[in-house]
C-alpha cells in the first residue's frame, strides 16, 4: 500500500509559468514532508519542507503548502526555469519514540521546464 | 563542508555474489539511512541507523544488511545477489536522529547491475 502517492508521472510547463506538484499521503502519522530534486545519475536534493503545525513554507521561488484535512501537499514554484527541469519527489516523516527517522516516498513526478 | 560520499559510484557484479557498499555522512551527522531507488518501485527505506545501533528496518530480505562504525561511517552489505537487486542504492545522513523535524541530506548513490 502507497502511503505516499504522486498521482502525475510527469508536467510540462513553459518558462516563466507556475509548476504545481501535488502530493496525497495516507498516514495520519506523518508530521514532517520534504521535496526533493533530483537529477539523473545524482542522489536527491532537498528543497523544502513543512511540519504538520504549518499549512504553507516559502524559500525564494518554493512554496509548499498543506493541507492536513486533505492530506494533501503541493510544491508551487514560481517562476519556473529551465534549470527546474528534473524528478520531484514527495517524502513525509512520522516522529517516533525511539528516535527513528524514516522517510516515505512518493514515485515522483518529472517535471519539465520548456523555454 | 563535505557532503556525503559514497563509494564506489558503480558497480556490475554476478548473480550469487555479495556486495558491500560504503558511505560516508556529512561531519558531525550520526544517523544513515539506506534506500533502494528502482524505477517501477520508486525510493524504499532500507534502513536507518544511530551511533552504531540499527533503529529502523524496511521490508527487506535478510540478504540486506548493514553496520555503522563509531566514526558515523556505514556500510550495507546485500549476499546472494538477484537481478532484481540491480538498482540506485542512496545513503543519507541526518544531524539528529531523535528530531523528527530534520532533513536527510543524500550522496549521489551507488548504481548496481547484477548480471
Amino acid at each position: 500500500d502507497q502511503q505516499v502517492k504522486q498521482n502525475s508521472p510527469s508536467l510540462s510547463v513553459q518558462e516563466g509559468r507556475i509548476s504545481i506538484l501535488n502530493c496525497d499521503y495516507t498516514n495520519s502519522m506523518f508530521d514532517y514532508f520534504l521535496w526533493y530534486k533530483k537529477y539523473p545519475a545524482e542522489g536527491p536534493t532537498f528543497l523544502i519542507s513543512i511540519s504538520s503545525i504549518k499549512d504553507k513554507n516559502e524559500d525564494g521561488r518554493f512554496t509548499v503548502f498543506l493541507n492536513k484535512s486533505a492530506k494533501h501537499l503541493s510544491l508551487h514554484i514560481v517562476p519556473s526555469q529551465p534549470g527546474d527541469s528534473a524528478v520531484y519527489f514527495c517524502a513525509a516523516s512520522a516522529s517516533r519514540g525511539a528516535g527513528s527517522y524514516q522517510l516515505t516516498f512518493g514515485k515522483g513526478t518529472k517535471l519539465s521546464v520548456i523555454p | 563542508k563535505a557532503g556525503v560520499t559514497q563509494t564506489p559510484r558503480y558497480l556490475i557484479k554476478t548473480r550469487g555474489q555479495q556486495v558491500t557498499l560504503s558511505c560516508s555522512p556529512i561531519s558531525g551527522h550520526r544517523s544513515v539511512s539506506w534506500y533502494q531507488q528502482t524505477p517501477g518501485q520508486g525510493l524504499q527505506f532500507l534502513f536507518e541507523y544511530f551511533s552504531e545501533t540499527q533503529r529502523n528496518k524496511g521490508n527487506f530480505p535478510g540478504r540486506f544488511s548493514g553496520r555503522q562504525f563509531s566514526n558515523s561511517r556505514s556500510e550495507m552489505n546485500v549476499s546472494t545477489l538477484e537481478l532484481g537487486d540491480s538498482a540506485l542504492y542512496l545513503c543519507a545522513s541526518s544531524l539528529e536522529a531523535r528530531l523528527a523535524y530534520t532533513e536527510a541530506f543524500f550522496g549521489q548513490g551507488t548504481r548496481l547491475t547484477v548480471v
